[in-house]
Formats: C-alpha cells, structure tokens, sequence
C-alpha cells in the first residue's frame, strides 16, 4: 500500500512569487486536505477536496487555491507569496466521511525570501 | 470554536522513565473526535490514535496507553519506559462530527517536543 506522498519536499521562492505544491493520495482514499505548519505551532486548515471540488476551507485568503484530480491526488497553489507563508506544508488523505483518520504525507518546507 | 491545548511546550526524560503528555481540548459538540499523532525530525505527522466520544475507555497499545477523560476534558498520553526512538514532536487534535457535505478539519494543539537521552 503506498501512502501519502508529496513534491517537492523543499522550496524556496521570493515574494510575490507564485508556488505549485502537489500531494498524491494514499491508495483507497479519496479525499485531501491541506494544512499549513509554522515553526513551532501545530497544522493549521486550510482545505480539504473532494470530489475535485473544495469542502471546506480554514481561514486563508483566496489566494490560497487548489485543485483535485480524478486520480484523487491534489495540488495547493498559492499566489502572491507573502513571508509570512514560509512553513511546512502538509497534505493529509482520508476516505470521505465522518472523522475519518487523516493519513499525512512528509510535507513541503517553502522559504520564502 | 474548538480548541486544544497542549501546555507542556518541552519534556526531557531519560531512557526507561514514564512520561505522560497532556491535552486539553474545549468543544461544544456532543459527538467528536480525538486524536494524536507523532512528528518526528523528518516532518511527516505520523497517526497514533483515534477515539470518539463516547468511548471513554483507556487504551493501550505497547508501551502507548491513552486516557481518556470527559468530565475533565482530557485526553492524556503516557509512554511506558521511553526510548530514544520516542523523541518527537507529539501533537493532540480534535475533529467535531462532520455533517454532511461539510469538511471533517482537525485541530491541532500546539505540540509536545519530548527528548528522550540515555
């Protein structure tokens, strides 16, 4: 069984920069979310897909987006970098219900700069 | 709004001792979940248990036991002879009832960096 899987798994970007994060589901599973993890703090929402189309969203602006592909694997983009968006990056795939276990992948570290 | 707090930023202990981690969470849903997961240096959380509300049962797994406790809002984690193996960043979170067509999102505590030595 192959888990959560994500690339790259480090990034460095300059601000106001534009960033393509991917996330391929663990087999079986057909839901994703995203979470955002700053240095020293817990996994924060941002969202989760289903269906290719977004269920739900944490508090993030707009210019935080993605996309679900049939296959069930993700992308998080995120436009107008901002230092502040400097973290770890952790996509999570679960099968779609109530509280399912989210499964998390190794996760994507942006610098921005 | 859901919360958990987690408020032992840092615990040090030497090989072989018991440690327990605490977690308190606040929700005003009557059904919900709870969860722990273990981050190691390498980043990836990795999912250790899950329990819903109405499973007040203690748990154990290993050296890993779970107590659960509802009048106290409580979900406690206590590794038994700790090992080096178990030094990590541990994280609580909490996940309310889904309801249909609705988003199952985790909240996360801020975390428990153990460092387990020889």
């Amino acid at each position: 069984e192959t888990g959560v899987t994500q690339s790259p798994t480090h990034l460095i970007k300059t601000r106001g920069q534009q960033v393509t994060l991917r996330c391929s589901s663990q087999s079986g599973h057909n839901t994703v979310s995203w979470y955002q993890q700053a240095l020293g703090q817990g996994p924060q929402f941002i969202f989760q897909y289903y269906r290719e189309e977004e269920n739900g969203r944490g508090n993030f602006p707009p210019r935080f987006s993605g996309l679900q592909f049939p296959n069930y694997s993700s992308e998080l983009n995120v436009n107008a970098l901002e230092l502040d968006d400097s973290a770890l990056y952790l996509c999570a795939s679960s099968v779609y219900g109530d509280q399912e276990t989210q499964y998390f992948g190794p996760g994507t570290r942006l610098l921005v700069l | 709004a859901q919360k958990v707090t987690q408020a032992q930023t840092e615990i040090s202990v030497v090989e072989k001792e018991d440690v327990t981690l605490d977690c308190v969470y606040e929700t005003r849903d009557t059904t919900y979940y709870l969860f722990w997961y273990k981050q190691p240096p390498s980043g990836e959380l990795v999912f250790l248990i899950r329990r819903n509300s109405f499973d007040e049962q203690n748990e154990i797994s290993g050296r890993y036991s779970w107590n659960f406790q509802k009048s106290t809002s409580s979900f406690n984690f206590t590794i038994t002879a700790s090992q080096v193996v178990d030094s990590a960043v541990y994280f609580c979170a909490l996940s309310e009832a889904a309801y249909t067509g609705t988003a199952s999102k985790l909240t996360f505590g801020t975390g428990t960096r153990l460092q387990v030595t020889l």
